[in-house]
């Protein structure tokens, strides 16, 4: 069965600092895909990433981006030069093969950006 | 903005009762998904569907159900409520084809309290 652990419930970065949030996944499956969403307090859900299974880049999207270890299985978010609007639950999630559409996410991790 | 609506925003109801939440996803999304997320359970996939098809089904209740329309919106209907479907719920569009990233976007969720 596939999973997404998140060990980080809670973690501080100053602000223009980098922050890495952790997240391993668990699947049997070749062909997957993970993501990265990030929910401030007002509650939406805001895509951040995106990093297929096959894609030999790490992804990259403005200041996120995604360090992919597909052998130790995981995709940790790295967020540079941290903003005070960062601060927010970030959630790792994976899709399975294509045909499937079956999304899991992680518990998420709580950011929060100090000035 | 995602480009996905869900109304109503908050629904107030008492136990036993039957609540309708209703998805209108992004133009051109064929994909709907269904999620509830409570402060136990975290984020969790119930259904989803593809032009009007059931395509993954997840941790969905038999008090639950949903359908999606031929206009694409959908709905989700949740009956016999108990204090424990107290929830933030989300739905997400997709675009849905084969080999893409398939991004879900989310709307800005619907919260159920069952009083």
């Amino acid at each position: 069965a596939q999973k997404i652990t998140q060990t980080q419930p809670g973690m501080f970065v100053q602000e223009k600092e980098a922050v890495t949030l952790d997240c391993t996944y668990d699947t049997s499956d070749q062909s997957y895909g993970l993501f990265w969403y990030k929910q401030p307090s007002s509650g939406e859900m805001i895509f951040l990433i995106y990093q297929g299974s096959y894609d030999e880049q790490n992804a990259t999207e403005g200041r996120y981006s995604l360090n992919f270890q597909k052998a130790r299985k995981s995709a940790n978010l790295v967020i540079s030069a941290s903003q005070l609007g960062d601060s927010a639950m970030y959630f790792c999630a994976m899709r399975g093969p294509s045909g499937t559409y079956k999304y899991i996410f992680g518990t998420g991790t709580r950011l929060k950006v100090l000035a | 903005d995602s480009g996905v609506t869900q109304t109503p925003k908050h629904l107030i109801t008492a136990t036993g009762q039957r609540v309708t939440l209703r998805c209108s996803p992004r133009s051109g999304d064929l994909s709907v998904y269904w999620y509830q997320q409570s402060l136990d359970q975290g984020l969790q996939f119930l259904i989803q569907y593809y032009n009007g098809e059931e395509r993954a089904k997840g941790n969905i209740l038999e008090r639950f159900s949903a359908q999606q329309f031929p206009d694409l919106h959908s709905e989700l209907n949740l009956s016999s409520l108990e204090l424990g479907d107290s929830a933030l719920y989300f739905c997400a569009s997709s675009v849905s084809i084969s080999g893409s990233k398939n991004e879900q976007f989310f709307g800005p969720g619907t919260r159920l309290t069952v009083l």
